[in-house]
């Protein structure tokens, strides 16, 4: 079974400065994807970044940064230089393999970052 | 090109009744994944299915169903609704070849709310 953790219900974060959300996994998978995503208030969600457990660096999409230790079993996002339109609710997601030998997504419960001005 | 459409966007529907929702893929897209998404629980999996076959299925209660037709649009189906039937419901659709590292692309949900 595949299991995301993310501990921070909530974080706030000035514009400009960089932020951190955390996410640790679980699984036995050998192969598996770790996923982005933002849902602002419109509720669709928006894929952000994407790291494969075999990449060997650590995945970048433009300001958006994955921490990826793999020992550790973390996947964090690390926001550079926060937006006011960042203002969002952000999920970790996983996919892995299942016995049917196809990948499902299993998501953590999220982290609602509100940017200040 | 298009993105994922969900529709109806708003549902109010009364209890012991039943509900459709209706998903249209990313053109070339052939498997929809449904997730159930409530403050509570956060994002559930519920089903997923390619060229027109449930592929995987989530620990939903047989109330909930759904199926996929030859153009791959996929519509889900609530009977005997519940209060707690009440919440987001989310499409994402994805090319379907089942890598891990496949990217899903959603629709902005129907909000649904059983009074």
């Amino acid at each position: 079974a595949q299991k995301i953790t993310q501990t921070q219900p909530g974080m706030f974060v000035q514009e400009k400065e960089a932020v951190t959300l955390d996410c640790t996994y679980d699984t036995s998978d050998p192969s598996y994807g770790l996923f982005w995503y933002k849902q602002p208030s419109s509720g669709e969600m928006i894929f952000l970044i994407y790291q494969g457990s075999y990449d060997q660096q650590n995945a970048t999409e433009g300001r958006y940064s994955l921490n990826f230790q793999k020992a550790r079993k973390s996947a964090n996002l690390v926001i550079s230089a926060s937006q006011l339109g960042d203002s969002a609710m952000y999920f970790c997601a996983m996919r892995g393999v299942t016995r049917g030998g196809y990948s499902t997504l299993t998501f953590g419960k999220g982290t609602m970052l509100l940017v200040s001005p | 090109k298009a993105g994922v459409t969900q529709t109806p966007r708003y549902l109010i529907k009364t209890r012991g009744q039943q509900v459709t929702l209706s998903c249209s893929p990313i053109s070339g897209h052939r498997s929809v994944s449904w997730y159930q998404q409530t403050p509570g629980q956060g994002l559930q999996f519920l089903f997923e299915y390619f060229s027109e076959t449930q592929r995987n299925k989530g620990n939903f209660p047989g109330r909930f169903s759904g199926r996929q037709f030859s153009n791959s649009r996929s519509e889900m189906n609530v009977s005997t609704l519940e209060l707690g039937d009440s919440a987001l419901y989310l499409c994402a659709s994805d090319s379907g070849g089942g890598e891990v590292g496949t990217e899903a692309f959603f629709g902005q949900g129907t909000r649904l709310t059983v009074v």
